[in-house]
């Protein structure tokens, strides 16, 4: 099975800060990678497909990167809403994994 | 518009059956894969099950492998998670989700959970 490794686990940002989370994948999944955020009591919601596609009205701040092992979500000019947590999914085949998560919290 | 709406959650006693239903619309629903996707109160995302669009592809878990069951009725666009033999392990909402391909993909659409609590 494929692990998906999401670093760090908690990360404390500022309204206006650019950050980046970084997942791995346990062997290569080329791209066939997604990120979704998630709010509290809320369902995840899909912002990038492909590793670096985004999702149909998901603001431009937000970006995806890597292929093979390595990828990176990066969320430029922070905003309120975007405090949340983002987990990685790799969809190359079954079992599909997710990432364990990361939380972005208001510093 | 999709809608995705979970239905048939509930408290079971461990050991027991329950069967979750997934009600979708607004999408071509036979043309994609569904998949259920389970979240333990506090916890991350656990992919649980996957069917194709036309229902000749299922994939599971490890963890509910021979205890879950995925079906789907295009004529009527539902899914279904039949559960057996259920365990304090299993408690959690569980997602209807909507895959980006007729298999495996990306998931663009999400119900809001229907909770499972299995305690005795």
């Amino acid at each position: 099975d494929i692990q998906m490794t999401q670093s760090p686990s908690t990360l404390s940002a500022s309204v206006g800060d650019r950050v980046t989370i970084s997942c791995r994948a346990s062997q290569s999944i080329t791209d066939w990678l997604a990120w979704y955020q998630q709010r509290p009591g809320e369902p995840p919601k899909l912002l990038i497909y492909r590793a670096s596609r985004l999702e149909g009205g998901v603001p431009f701040r937000f970006s995806g990167s890597g292929s093979g092992t390595e990828f990176t979500l990066t969320i430029s000019n922070l905003q309120p809403d975007d405090f949340a947590t983002y987990y990685c999914q790799h969809y190359i085949g079954s079992p599909i994994t997710f990432g364990q998560g990361t939380r972005l919290d208001i510093k | 518009q999709v809608q995705l709406v979970e239905s048939g959650g509930g408290v079971v006693q461990p050991g027991r059956s329950l069967r979750l239903s997934c009600a979708a619309s607004g999408f071509a629903f036979s043309t994609y894969g569904m998949h259920w996707v389970r979240q333990a109160p506090g916890k991350g995302l656990e992919w649980v099950a996957l069917i194709s669009d036309d229902a000749n592809d299922r994939y599971y878990a490890d963890s509910v492998k021979g205890r879950f069951t995925i079906s789907r009725d295009n004529s009527k666009s539902t899914v279904s998670l039949e559960m057996n033999g259920l365990g304090p392990e299993d408690t959690a909402l569980y997602y209807c989700v909507k895959s980006q391909s007729v298999v495996a993909g990306s998931y663009d659409s999400w119900g809001r959970g229907t909770l499972v609590i299995v305690s005795s």
